[in-house]
C-alpha cells in the first residue's frame, strides 16, 4: 500500500533559523514526488514536483531534495510570512490521484 | 474568477440528510479531482475524474458517497444519508492536460461540512 510519513508534525522556529522538513514514502512505481503548501481556511498550493532520486527544486528560501526513500524540505533563513502546513504527496504507478502525508505545520517567529 | 470555485463554502445540516457539494474547475482543465480533509490530516483521496468519466473512484469510502461530472466541467459530489463522521472539508482539485503528470494540481478552498 502507497504511504507517506512526514516528522516532525510540527516545527517552531524563529525567524533566520534554518531547518528540514521529512517525508518518508513507499510507492509501488513512483511517478512523482510533490510538495504543497497550505494556508489555514485554504486549499493546498503547489511548490515543486520531484521525479528521480538526487533531483533538487528550489523556490525562493525552499529546497526540495528526493533520495529513493524520503524527500526533504529545507527552509533556508525563514520568515514568519512561511508560517503553513506543509504537505508532501506521491503518485506511483498507473494512478492518477496523489497520495498526501498529513503534514507538518511549520510557525516562524519574528 | 479563474480559480477552482466550490460552494457552499460552509454546509451545517443534521444526521441522516442528503447533501450536493459543487466544483466549479479552471476553465479547460481536463482532470477533476475530490478529496477529504479532517482537521490535522492531509488530504484523503475520493475520486478523480477525466472528462466526464470517472477514472479512479477507490477512495470513495461507501456507497452514500457518489459524485457526477456529466459535461466534463463542473462536478457535484453526493452525500446520502449523512453521518457525523462525513464531517470534514471537502476539497476541489483541478488539472490542464499538461499538468496531470506534473502534479500540478489547482485546489479550491473548500467545502466545510458539519454533521450535527
Amino acid at each position: 500500500e502507497d504511504q507517506v510519513t512526514q516528522s516532525p508534525e510540527a516545527l517552531r522556529l524563529q525567524e533566520g533559523e534554518s531547518s528540514s522538513l521529512n517525508c518518508s514514502y513507499t510507492v509501488s512505481g513512483l511517478r512523482g514526488l510533490f510538495w504543497y503548501r497550505q494556508d489555514p481556511g485554504k486549499g493546498p498550493e503547489f511548490l515543486f514536483t520531484l521525479y528521480s532520486a538526487g533531483e533538487e527544486k528550489e523556490k525562493e528560501r525552499l529546497k526540495a531534495t528526493l533520495t529513493k526513500k524520503e524527500s526533504f524540505l529545507h527552509i533556508t533563513a525563514p520568515k514568519p510570512e512561511d508560517s503553513a502546513t506543509y504537505l508532501c504527496a506521491v503518485q506511483g504507478g498507473s494512478q492518477g490521484n496523489l497520495i498526501f502525508g498529513k503534514g507538518t505545520k511549520l510557525s516562524v517567529k519574528p | 474568477g479563474a480559480g477552482v470555485s466550490q460552494t457552499p463554502s460552509n454546509k451545517v445540516t443534521e444526521k441522516g440528510k442528503y447533501v450536493e457539494l459543487r466544483c466549479d474547475p479552471i476553465s479547460g482543465h481536463t482532470a477533476l479531482y475530490w478529496y477529504r480533509q479532517s482537521l490535522g490530516q492531509g488530504p484523503e483521496f475520493l475520486i478523480y475524474f477525466q472528462g466526464t468519466g470517472a477514472a479512479d473512484d477507490s477512495g470513495l469510502p461507501n456507497d452514500r458517497f457518489f459524485a457526477v461530472r456529466p459535461e466534463g466541467s463542473v462536478s457535484t459530489l453526493k452525500i446520502q444519508r449523512t453521518e457525523r463522521g462525513d464531517s470534514a472539508v471537502y476539497l476541489c482539485a483541478s488539472s490542464s492536460p499538461g499538468s496531470s503528470n506534473t502534479g500540478e494540481l489547482f485546489f479550491g478552498e473548500g467545502s466545510r461540512l458539519t454533521v450535527l
